[in-house]
């Protein structure tokens, strides 16, 4: 059973156009949540969170959105730069659990 | 600050060998997690240590097993190793609170033949 889905393995956009990659959970028991972005042979980067008492957070170009009644989060990037394409994981937490549970990821590519 | 490492880089290990990998996290972290990456399965958790215990577990065989230092330097053990074993293995490290982020090592790329 998983309990974090990131339903779109991949998603394609025009650079300086806006990306949004999408996080859906199942977990009610999940109170935190985080995204990451993964280059290739390097370790997972954190790149943004949001507690489930907020309903958006933004950092920059980054602003993370939360819909707790649809179980459901996403990331905007605006604008979409080239050096953004990577595999982003949203990961979510139960912070009395204490570990994260993580989504499979979606690779963005930004075309120039 | 130096960042998460990890040692090896690469592995190559036949079935039925036993493989340990070590995960230095970053200097005043004690939170040490280990997660096994997999194509098409994303980051499956494996096991998270706090100040030498065990905090988190993971629903892999006993197959997987961890510990944690004094000094917060982890190692993973897998013994037995199967094909379907191979995968990036990345340690995380962070300071244990619940609202902290972790900060990833570059990962040990195992390939079992």
């Amino acid at each position: 059973d998983q309990q974090v889905k990131q339903n779109s393995p991949s998603l394609s956009v025009q650079e300086g156009r806006i990306s949004i990659l999408n996080c859906d959970y199942t977990n009610s028991m999940f109170d935190y949540f985080l995204w990451y972005k993964k280059y290739p042979a390097e370790g997972p980067t954190f790149l943004i969170s949001i507690s489930s008492i907020k309903d958006k957070n933004e950092d920059g170009r980054f602003t993370v959105f939360l819909n707790k009644s649809a179980k459901h989060l996403s990331l905007h990037i605006v604008p979409s730069q080239p050096g953004d394409s990577a595999v982003y994981f949203c990961a979510a937490k139960d912070t009395n659990a204490g570990k994260s549970t993580f989504g499979d990821g979606t690779t963005l590519t930004v075309k120039p | 600050k130096a960042g998460v490492t990890q040692t090896p880089r690469y592995l190559i290990k036949t079935r039925g060998q036993q493989v340990t990998l070590s995960c230095s996290p970053i200097s005043g972290h004690r939170s040490v997690s280990w997660y096994q990456q997999t194509p098409g399965q994303g980051l499956q958790f494996l096991f998270e240590y706090f100040s030498e215990t065990q905090r988190n577990k993971g629903n892999f065989p006993g197959r997987f097993s961890g510990r944690q230092f004094s000094n917060s330097r982890s190692e993973m053990n897998v013994s037995t190793l199967e094909l379907g074993d191979s995968a990036l293995y990345l340690c995380a490290s962070g300071r244990g609170g619940e609202l902290n982020e972790q900060f990833f090592g570059p990962g040990t790329r195992l390939t079992v033949l």
